[in-house]
């Protein structure tokens, strides 16, 4: 079974300043897709950017980048100048690519990032 | 073009009694997936459907819960005989197909709470 695990409950920054919130997982799989999740108040989930396994080059969306790191299976979700908008819980998640139809997402604990004005 | 609905929004309950949520998939998504939120914890996989079929049930209890998906109509999370550790948030998302390349859209999820 996977299993995702994000290491930081929580972490605050100033605004403006960059962040990096971590996750690792673990799988026997080699074709996989790993997604970041927003959770803001409202508790709505958004996508925030997605990785393909098979890709070697790092997502990015706008403010958003990650550091996806096959062998150590690592996939870490930078911020840049961040936002008052961006206070929200995180979720790291992971979908294994199946022939049988199983695709379900598996989410890691969260991690709790507040901005600072 | 509407995202994701689900209803009630919050749904409160006594011991013993059914909660029946209701999901609406994006127009044109075939695909419905439930999770559930525990108070401080990330979302767990329950069920996986296609129109009327379950694909994957892997992550619903045994007893007490069950998942439809009509030919018509909203998918439905039944809980019968609710406790209070059935207290949380359910999420529902759809996808167009089979995920990977295609987003999972998550609806704004049903509070339980049970009393």
């Amino acid at each position: 079974a996977q299993t995702v695990t994000q290491s930081q409950p929580e972490m605050s920054v100033q605004e403006a300043e960059t962040v990096t919130l971590s996750c690792t997982y673990d799988t026997s799989e080699n074709n996989y897709y790993l997604f970041w999740y927003k959770q803001p108040p409202s508790r709505q989930m958004i996508l925030v950017i997605r990785q393909e396994a098979y890709k070697q080059q790092n997502a990015t969306e706008n403010r958003f980048s990650v550091n996806f790191q096959k062998a150590a299976k690592s996939f870490s979700l930078k911020i840049s100048d961040s936002q008052l908008g961006d206070t929200a819980m995180y979720f790291c998640a992971f979908l294994e690519i199946s022939n049988f139809g199983n695709e379900k997402l598996t989410f890691g604990t969260g991690t709790r990032l507040t901005i600072i004005p | 073009n509407a995202g994701v609905m689900q209803n009630p929004r919050h749904l409160v309950r006594r011991r013993g009694q059914e909660a029946r949520l209701r999901c609406s998939p994006m127009k044109g998504h075939s695909h419905v997936y439930w999770y559930r939120q525990l108070p401080e914890e990330g979302l767990k996989f329950m069920v996986y459907l296609q129109k009327e079929n379950i694909i994957d049930e892997s992550g619903m209890p045994k007893e007490r819960f069950s998942a439809e998906f009509p030919k018509e109509g909203p998918s439905i999370l039944r809980i019968q005989q609710v406790v209070r550790g059935d207290s949380a948030a359910y999420f529902c998302a759809s996808s167009r197909t089979r995920t990977g390349a295609n987003e999972q859209f998550f609806g704004p999820g049903t509070r339980l709470t049970v009393l």
